[in-house]
């Protein structure tokens, strides 16, 4: 197994468009993450899933993003008219313990 | 929301040296743990320790813990060029396996 993969890497979009990104987790991790990341901060975790069910959903985190697993495999994160402050890097992570997997990140440009 | 916090923010030593990061944290853990990350490999798992440790070593890694304190310490001795990276403490959610971050410390190795 080659560990996290993310899809795509980059991501550049004008104002008010739709995003979708990919994640493949390690394929017997149950437990999936998505962060977000900006500049100098650490990760800020948006939700995660164990299986296929979405098990907590950041405060933060506006009605304009969702997130599915479906089967509980990959999972994706779309994000619907995006705004500038969107902009971040997007982190996906997997576990079977408390030790997670990251993967390499989708940097997401909204102009 | 942010729950650790690194300290320093930044830290600039020569090779070989030993470099200090200092985690604190603000509610009951079940376990920390530090990760790091640079450009080239990402996000990447270092170590845990458990709430019922004080102290845990791998390779050139030392990790302590004080939960009176509510703070951790990461060791690393002899330091290299590739060491040169960001840090980052994480602790769980005793209620669920969501990792809370700190914003990171920065570390660079002078050759």
């Amino acid at each position: 197994d080659t560990g996290v993969s993310q899809d795509p890497r980059h991501k550049i979009t004008k104002r008010g468009q739709n995003v979708t990104f990919r994640c493949d987790p390690i394929s017997e991790h149950n437990r999936l993450y998505w962060y977000r990341q900006t500049l100098g901060q650490g990760p800020e975790f948006l939700t995660y899933f164990q299986n296929e069910a979405q098990l907590e959903k950041s405060r933060l985190l506006s009605d304009r993003f969702s997130a599915e697993r479906p089967k509980g495999s990959f999972s994706t994160l779309e994000i619907q008219r995006t705004e500038q402050g969107d902009s971040a890097m997007y982190l996906c992570a997997s576990s079977e313990g408390y030790e997670q997997y990251f993967g390499p990140g989708t940097r997401l440009t909204v102009t | 929301s942010q729950q650790g916090e690194e300290d320093p923010q930044a830290l600039s030593i020569q090779e070989g040296e030993n470099a200090t990061m200092n985690c604190s944290y603000k509610t009951s853990i079940n376990n920390l743990q530090w990760y790091r990350q640079n450009s080239g490999r990402g996000l990447v798992h270092l170590i845990l320790i458990r709430s019922n440790e004080r102290e845990k070593h791998s390779g050139r890694l030392r990790v302590t813990l004080d939960t009176s304190k509510k703070s951790s310490s990461l060791l690393i001795t002899a330091s290299r060029a590739a060491d040169t990276a960001s840090y980052f403490c994480a602790t769980d959610d005793r209620s669920n396996y969501q990792l809370i971050w700190g914003a990171g410390t920065k570390l660079i190795i002078k050759p």
